[in-house]
């Protein structure tokens, strides 16, 4: 079975300070990683994926993301949040290459950023 | 980029009563969409795995009767809450994967469901 894992519910930060969320997962085969984000009020969309390749996954808006296989971990960093990255994480987990299988999320994590 | 509809945004319905919550993908074929259901402060938990023109795949303790999915067609696929109670009030949100290799998800906008 697949699982996702958020260790950081709820983050405070002020502006231009770094950040990193911490995600885990666990599953037996080939994974696909990504992080998603929720502004208020909006859908999600996505920040950043993992297939394959370079570890280190570079996505929108200045926020990038390491797979590190021997820890099954994905952390998501920026080096310096603004006010406007105050929004819920979601780190997800599609077990399997190709366009099969479901994508499964980690409990989210919310992030508030005092200007 | 891709586009998911979902409809309506918000629907408050009576105990009872059933509710249809409509999922489209306005520029892109989806054989497979996905549905979600998100509770306050916590995380997506899929439902269910949406099949064009095959039954729905749900997930263990979702109940098929109560959350009917009809995937009519490659752009269309419904969810219908059916005699919908208090604690059916929640996020509903779907998702759907264009078929082009290693496409990531795109979400809709979600449902709010209240039944009062």
């Amino acid at each position: 079975a697949q699982s996702v894992s958020q260790h950081n519910h709820h983050v405070i930060l002020s502006e231009a300070a770094s950040l990193e969320l911490g995600c885990n997962y666990s599953y037996g085969g080939t994974v696909n990683l990504f992080w998603y984000v929720q502004y208020p009020g909006q859908h999600l969309q996505l920040l950043l994926k993992y297939f394959s390749g370079d570890p280190l996954v570079k996505g929108i808006k200045g926020f990038e993301a390491e797979f590190i296989k021997s820890k099954f971990s994905f952390n998501l960093r920026k080096p310096s949040v603004q006010w406007s990255d105050t929004a819920e994480y979601f780190c997800a987990l599609k077990g399997g290459s190709g366009n099969t299988g479901k994508l499964i999320f980690g409990q989210g994590t919310t992030l508030q950023v005092k200007p | 980029g891709a586009v998911v509809s979902q409809h309506p945004s918000r629907v408050i319905c009576k105990s009872g009563t059933s509710v249809k919550i409509e999922c489209r993908s306005l520029d892109f074929q989806a054989t497979t969409m996905f549905w979600y259901r998100q509770f306050p402060k916590k995380s997506l938990m899929l439902m269910a795995t949406s099949n064009e023109g095959s039954k729905a795949t749900y997930e263990q303790g979702v109940e098929k009767d109560k959350f009917l999915i009809n995937h009519a067609s490659l752009t269309l696929s419904t969810l219908t809450v059916t005699s919908a109670h208090p604690e059916d009030s929640s996020f509903y949100i779907c998702s759907a994967r264009p078929s082009a290799y290693n496409s990531p998800l795109h979400f809709g906008n979600g449902t709010r469901l209240t039944v009062t």
